[in-house]
């Protein structure tokens, strides 16, 4: 069974450090997401990829965040320096190309991140 | 532009009632409308989906039809359980205006008590 993995599943740290989020989407997918999730503001979408390339980082602040997909088993996103903000669960979630089979979305298990 | 509405919660149950998560979206094209569910500490995951007007997309015992005349996917479950207990997103995509990047309501929450 096919699975979005993620790591780490918890992190808590101390403002003003580096975090990053790992996730490795489903083999054979090309489209991979990240979101974050709040308890105010919901899920929101923070960066999208096809093919390894970025399409849609509108929701991701520019000066503290940056995703990468390093290659196509692996997705990255950084916050530096993380502030208490930040803390947020974050999603990861990746998909099929356009027109080659369904298109629905498949998530990650989430990384609960607590910037104290 | 897209975007959906979802009925606002939290709602509770009592077991075997009858459920209704009310959706309704704005779409520029054609889009796709799923129904996401989230069990507490999980990702989420797909619950059922429907790719054109008047389609039904079923799980679980689930169910939901796509409405195209009043723009509304809402949920529906004969009989709810306890186990059903859960945070369920409705969802837009319109894979042609803007590939597969996916528009989620804020989340109805959903408790069935025994």
């Amino acid at each position: 069974d096919a699975r979005v993995t993620q790591t780490p599943r918890h992190k808590v740290t101390e403002m003003g450090q580096e975090v990053t989020m790992r996730c490795q989407p489903i083999l054979g997918h090309n489209t991979v997401f990240w979101y974050r999730q709040t308890m105010m503001q919901g899920l929101e979408l923070l960066a999208y990829f096809r093919n390894r390339a970025p399409l849609d980082d509108s929701g991701m602040p520019k000066d503290r965040f940056s995703a990468e997909m390093p290659d196509a088993t692996l997705a990255t996103l950084k916050i530096q320096p993380s502030e208490p903000r930040d803390s947020a669960v974050y999603f990861c979630a990746s998909g099929f190309p356009p027109g080659q089979g369904s298109y629905e979305q498949y998530f990650g298990p989430g990384t609960r991140l607590t910037v104290t | 532009g897209n975007s959906v509405t979802q009925m606002e919660g939290p709602v509770t149950l009592s077991e075997e009632a009858f459920l209704t998560i009310n959706c309704t979206y704005t779409a520029t094209g054609y889009p796709s409308l799923f129904w996401y569910v989230q069990y507490p500490g999980e990702g989420l995951q797909l619950l059922l989906k429907a790719t054109k007007a008047d389609d039904k997309g079923s799980n679980k015992g689930f169910e939901a039809t796509y409405r195209k005349e009043t723009t509304s996917f809402h949920l529906e479950k004969g009989s709810v359980q306890v186990s059903d207990s859960a945070v369920y997103f409705c969802a837009l995509s319109d894979l042609v205006a803007t590939g597969n990047q996916f528009y989620f309501g804020t989340g109805t929450s959903l408790t069935v008590i025994p």
